[in-house]
């Protein structure tokens, strides 16, 4: 079946503009979970949906990051006022369950902020 | 909060040679364990895991990994390295019960012919 589907797959703004990260988790996975990759931090975990219940957000670095999950399927990370730190690969991952359920990851979207 | 280290960041192998990748974790109560691997541009992909179970876990391609409490280590081997494992490698690590994955740094491996 069809994998984590990420997009776009390169993303390339100005700084302070608004940018929206689309993922497509696995068909019937009620977990999804959002991180980033970058050269100075490795990887990091952003924020995490399970169902209906309210998400962790913990790991969202300031409050220009938000993300949603609609329908309890396809979710949306916003980063507004893109600053140059910003730049990484934000990798979607969902998982059938949480918890020791593994997560699969999508290809990732590159942000690169000029 | 659980944290990973991975020792070297960097490991250069013959083909046909033992790979070996070190993880050691923090906590002192046996978390979940996870090694995943990065082909160049493309996401992670899960090669075992250890959830309380058997402490020598086989996974994809050949690849095994022992989870030894007294050193807090789960340590990731091959027999025989391929060109094809030449990519990085991410021990993660999550509490029981918990969802998030924390990462190590990464260990990215070259295969010489």
């Amino acid at each position: 079946g069809a994998g984590v589907s990420q997009s776009p797959s390169n993303k390339v703004t100005e700084k302070g503009k608004d940018v929206e990260l689309r993922c497509d988790p696995i068909s019937g996975h009620t977990a999804l979970y959002w991180y980033r990759q970058s050269l100075g931090q490795g990887l990091e975990f952003l924020i995490y949906f399970q169902g209906n219940s309210a998400p962790d957000k913990s790991g969202l670095p300031s409050d220009r990051f938000s993300a949603e999950r609609t329908g309890g399927s396809v979710s949306t990370l916003t980063i507004q006022r893109t600053q140059q730190e910003d730049s990484a690969v934000y990798l979607c991952a969902s998982s059938l369950l949480a918890g020791a359920y593994e997560q699969y990851f999508g290809p990732g979207t590159r942000l690169t902020v000029t | 909060a659980q944290s990973v280290t991975q020792l070297g960041s960097h490991v250069s192998v013959s083909e046909g040679a033992l790979v070996l990748l070190r993880c050691n974790y923090s906590s002192s109560v046996p978390p979940y364990l996870f090694w995943y691997v990065q082909y160049p541009n493309q996401g992670l992909q899960l090669l075992l895991k250890y959830t309380s179970a058997a402490t020598l876990v086989k996974g994809i391609n050949g690849f095994e990994a022992e989870f030894k409490k007294s050193e807090t280590s789960f340590h990731l081997t091959k027999p025989s390295a391929h060109m094809s494992d030449a990519a990085e490698y991410f021990c993660a690590v999550s509490d029981q019960g918990d969802y998030k994955l924390s990462f190590g740094a990464g260990t990215t491996v070259t295969v010489r012919a």
